[in-house]
Protein backbone atom coordinates (compact mmCIF):
# COMPACT_ATOMS: atom_id res chain seq x y z
CA UNK A 1 0.00 0.00 0.00
CA UNK A 2 0.76 3.63 -0.04
CA UNK A 3 3.40 5.01 2.00
CA UNK A 4 3.56 8.30 3.72
CA UNK A 5 3.78 11.12 1.64
CA UNK A 6 4.86 15.06 2.08
CA UNK A 7 4.28 17.86 0.06
CA UNK A 8 6.90 20.07 -1.13
CA UNK A 9 9.65 17.82 -1.35
CA UNK A 10 12.00 21.22 -1.85
CA UNK A 11 10.63 24.50 -0.67
CA UNK A 12 12.49 27.66 -1.22
CA UNK A 13 11.81 30.55 0.82
CA UNK A 14 12.88 33.77 1.57
CA UNK A 15 13.01 34.97 5.17
CA UNK A 16 10.14 36.12 7.24
CA UNK A 17 7.21 34.32 4.75
CA UNK A 18 5.06 31.90 5.84
CA UNK A 19 5.77 28.29 4.85
CA UNK A 20 3.52 25.31 5.01
CA UNK A 21 4.29 21.46 4.73
CA UNK A 22 1.77 18.74 4.08
CA UNK A 23 1.97 14.88 5.35
CA UNK A 24 -0.40 12.48 4.33
CA UNK A 25 0.12 9.45 6.58
CA UNK A 26 -0.32 5.69 6.33
CA UNK A 27 -4.34 5.26 5.71
CA UNK A 28 -5.96 4.24 8.80
CA UNK A 29 -2.75 4.79 11.12
CA UNK A 30 -3.79 7.03 13.95
CA UNK A 31 -0.55 8.05 15.52
CA UNK A 32 0.95 11.05 13.47
CA UNK A 33 4.46 12.82 14.09
CA UNK A 34 6.76 15.52 13.00
CA UNK A 35 10.70 15.69 13.10
CA UNK A 36 13.43 17.97 11.90
CA UNK A 37 16.87 16.65 10.28
CA UNK A 38 18.95 19.50 10.20
CA UNK A 39 22.13 18.96 7.85
CA UNK A 40 24.48 16.66 9.94
CA UNK A 41 22.32 16.29 12.70
CA UNK A 42 20.02 13.49 14.02
CA UNK A 43 16.17 13.85 14.05
CA UNK A 44 14.84 16.15 16.63
CA UNK A 45 11.28 16.17 17.67
CA UNK A 46 8.51 18.62 16.85
CA UNK A 47 5.15 17.68 17.37
CA UNK A 48 2.81 13.92 17.94
CA UNK A 49 -0.86 13.68 17.39
CA UNK A 50 -2.98 10.65 18.82
CA UNK A 51 -6.14 10.28 17.76
CA UNK A 52 -8.41 12.65 18.87
CA UNK A 53 -6.10 13.40 21.81
CA UNK A 54 -4.77 17.04 22.41
CA UNK A 55 -1.20 16.84 20.57
CA UNK A 56 1.98 16.41 22.04
CA UNK A 57 3.55 20.11 21.10
CA UNK A 58 6.56 19.78 23.41
CA UNK A 59 9.24 19.41 21.03
CA UNK A 60 8.47 22.63 18.91
CA UNK A 61 10.96 25.63 18.91
CA UNK A 62 8.86 28.53 18.92
CA UNK A 63 5.85 29.96 18.84
CA UNK A 64 6.39 30.52 15.05
CA UNK A 65 5.88 26.50 14.93
CA UNK A 66 2.25 24.72 14.75
CA UNK A 67 0.79 21.72 13.36
CA UNK A 68 -2.50 20.69 12.71
CA UNK A 69 -4.33 17.20 12.19
CA UNK A 70 -7.62 16.96 10.44
CA UNK A 71 -8.90 13.89 12.46
CA UNK A 72 -6.98 11.01 11.27
CA UNK A 73 -5.74 11.99 8.01
CA UNK A 74 -3.58 14.96 6.48
CA UNK A 75 -1.29 17.41 9.05
CA UNK A 76 -0.03 20.30 7.86
CA UNK A 77 3.05 22.11 9.85
CA UNK A 78 3.11 25.96 9.54
CA UNK A 79 6.40 27.90 9.82
CA UNK A 80 5.56 32.00 10.63
CA UNK A 81 8.35 34.17 9.81
CA UNK A 82 10.83 31.81 8.29
CA UNK A 83 14.02 32.00 10.05
CA UNK A 84 17.46 30.79 8.31
CA UNK A 85 18.19 28.71 11.19
CA UNK A 86 14.58 26.57 10.09
CA UNK A 87 16.68 25.15 6.75
CA UNK A 88 16.21 21.78 7.47
CA UNK A 89 14.31 18.20 6.29
CA UNK A 90 11.30 18.08 8.11
CA UNK A 91 9.93 14.11 8.13
CA UNK A 92 6.97 13.07 8.70
CA UNK A 93 5.66 9.85 10.32
CA UNK A 94 2.94 7.57 10.90
CA UNK A 95 2.24 4.46 13.29
CA UNK A 96 -1.24 2.36 13.78
CA UNK A 97 -0.93 4.27 17.04
CA UNK A 98 -2.58 1.29 18.78
CA UNK A 99 0.54 -0.17 21.54
CA UNK A 100 3.81 1.03 22.27
CA UNK A 101 6.43 0.02 20.41
CA UNK A 102 5.82 0.33 16.84
CA UNK A 103 7.14 1.12 14.26
CA UNK A 104 7.27 4.74 12.94
CA UNK A 105 6.84 4.83 8.70
CA UNK A 106 8.51 7.89 7.87
CA UNK A 107 8.10 9.98 4.83
CA UNK A 108 10.69 11.34 2.53
CA UNK A 109 11.05 14.60 3.84
CA UNK A 110 10.42 18.55 2.69
CA UNK A 111 13.68 20.49 2.62
CA UNK A 112 13.34 23.48 3.44
CA UNK A 113 15.85 26.02 2.87
CA UNK A 114 15.35 29.47 3.95
CA UNK A 115 17.39 32.67 2.34
CA UNK B 1 15.10 13.12 29.50
CA UNK B 2 16.18 10.43 27.57
CA UNK B 3 19.19 10.31 24.70
CA UNK B 4 21.50 9.07 22.47
CA UNK B 5 24.92 8.97 21.94
CA UNK B 6 26.47 7.28 18.40
CA UNK B 7 29.75 7.97 19.01
CA UNK B 8 31.40 7.23 15.07
CA UNK B 9 30.68 9.91 12.85
CA UNK B 10 31.63 8.74 9.85
CA UNK B 11 33.14 4.82 9.05
CA UNK B 12 34.84 3.25 6.40
CA UNK B 13 34.80 -0.63 5.81
CA UNK B 14 35.83 -3.03 3.26
CA UNK B 15 32.99 -4.86 1.32
CA UNK B 16 32.73 -8.24 2.76
CA UNK B 17 33.79 -6.81 6.10
CA UNK B 18 31.66 -7.23 9.49
CA UNK B 19 30.66 -4.10 10.61
CA UNK B 20 29.80 -2.50 14.38
CA UNK B 21 28.02 0.59 14.84
CA UNK B 22 28.02 1.89 18.65
CA UNK B 23 25.12 3.09 20.24
CA UNK B 24 24.68 3.74 23.92
CA UNK B 25 21.58 5.55 25.47
CA UNK B 26 20.55 7.21 28.64
CA UNK B 27 17.14 5.90 29.79
CA UNK B 28 15.51 4.82 33.23
CA UNK B 29 13.61 2.60 32.63
CA UNK B 30 13.24 -0.51 29.97
CA UNK B 31 14.09 1.17 26.67
CA UNK B 32 12.64 0.41 23.42
CA UNK B 33 15.12 0.92 21.17
CA UNK B 34 15.38 1.42 17.07
CA UNK B 35 18.10 1.57 14.60
CA UNK B 36 17.02 3.19 11.07
CA UNK B 37 19.11 3.43 8.12
CA UNK B 38 18.79 6.50 5.68
CA UNK B 39 19.93 6.25 1.90
CA UNK B 40 20.75 8.91 0.03
CA UNK B 41 17.44 10.47 -1.53
CA UNK B 42 15.32 8.27 0.80
CA UNK B 43 13.52 8.20 3.83
CA UNK B 44 14.10 6.29 7.13
CA UNK B 45 13.85 2.74 7.15
CA UNK B 46 13.32 0.57 10.10
CA UNK B 47 16.04 -2.17 10.21
CA UNK B 48 14.94 -3.58 13.48
CA UNK B 49 13.95 -2.98 17.49
CA UNK B 50 13.75 -4.23 20.43
CA UNK B 51 11.33 -3.64 23.53
CA UNK B 52 11.25 -6.89 25.34
CA UNK B 53 12.33 -10.75 25.21
CA UNK B 54 15.57 -11.93 23.34
CA UNK B 55 18.35 -9.43 23.72
CA UNK B 56 19.26 -10.68 20.56
CA UNK B 57 17.42 -9.04 17.75
CA UNK B 58 17.55 -10.32 13.88
CA UNK B 59 16.29 -7.34 11.15
CA UNK B 60 16.25 -7.06 7.81
CA UNK B 61 18.93 -7.05 5.14
CA UNK B 62 20.96 -9.25 7.56
CA UNK B 63 21.39 -6.71 10.56
CA UNK B 64 21.02 -7.91 14.02
CA UNK B 65 21.78 -5.64 17.21
CA UNK B 66 22.26 -6.61 20.77
CA UNK B 67 21.03 -5.14 23.59
CA UNK B 68 23.23 -5.24 26.87
CA UNK B 69 21.68 -3.53 29.76
CA UNK B 70 24.73 -3.47 31.93
CA UNK B 71 26.63 -1.67 29.27
CA UNK B 72 23.51 0.74 28.45
CA UNK B 73 24.11 -0.24 24.72
CA UNK B 74 22.61 -1.50 21.68
CA UNK B 75 25.35 -1.76 19.23
CA UNK B 76 24.42 -2.67 15.30
CA UNK B 77 26.25 -5.69 13.24
CA UNK B 78 26.35 -7.17 10.51
CA UNK B 79 29.02 -9.98 9.31
CA UNK B 80 29.58 -8.94 5.45
CA UNK B 81 28.58 -5.99 4.13
CA UNK B 82 27.80 -5.17 0.77
CA UNK B 83 28.28 -1.96 -0.97
CA UNK B 84 23.98 -1.38 -0.65
CA UNK B 85 24.76 -0.79 2.72
CA UNK B 86 26.57 2.82 2.32
CA UNK B 87 24.27 5.39 3.86
CA UNK B 88 23.53 6.94 7.54
CA UNK B 89 22.23 4.76 10.00
CA UNK B 90 20.40 6.29 13.40
CA UNK B 91 19.92 4.72 16.79
CA UNK B 92 16.81 6.27 18.13
CA UNK B 93 14.83 5.43 21.35
CA UNK B 94 10.96 5.53 22.45
CA UNK B 95 10.03 7.26 25.96
CA UNK B 96 7.85 5.65 28.65
CA UNK B 97 4.79 4.48 26.30
CA UNK B 98 6.91 2.70 24.10
CA UNK B 99 6.57 5.06 20.83
CA UNK B 100 6.14 8.38 21.27
CA UNK B 101 8.61 10.68 20.93
CA UNK B 102 11.88 8.86 19.42
CA UNK B 103 14.91 10.41 20.54
CA UNK B 104 17.34 9.72 17.99
CA UNK B 105 21.35 9.76 18.02
CA UNK B 106 23.33 12.17 15.41
CA UNK B 107 23.90 9.28 12.75
CA UNK B 108 26.55 7.41 11.89
CA UNK B 109 27.52 7.98 7.97
CA UNK B 110 28.97 4.24 6.68
CA UNK B 111 30.98 4.11 3.68
CA UNK B 112 32.05 1.04 1.85
CA UNK B 113 34.45 0.37 -0.18
CA UNK B 114 35.57 -2.26 -2.70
Amino acid sequence: GAGVSQSPSNKVTEKGKDVELRCDPISGHTALYWYRQRLGQGLEFLIYFQGNSAPDKSGLPSDRFSAERTGESVSTLTIQRTQQEDSAVYLCASSPGNIGGETQYFGPGTRLLVL
Amino acid sequence: AQSVTQPDIHITVSEGASLELRCNYSYGATPYLFWYVQSPGQGLQLLLKYFSGDTLVQGIKGFEAEFKRSQSSFNLRKPSVHWSDAAEYFCAVGDDFGNEKLTFGTGTRLTIIP
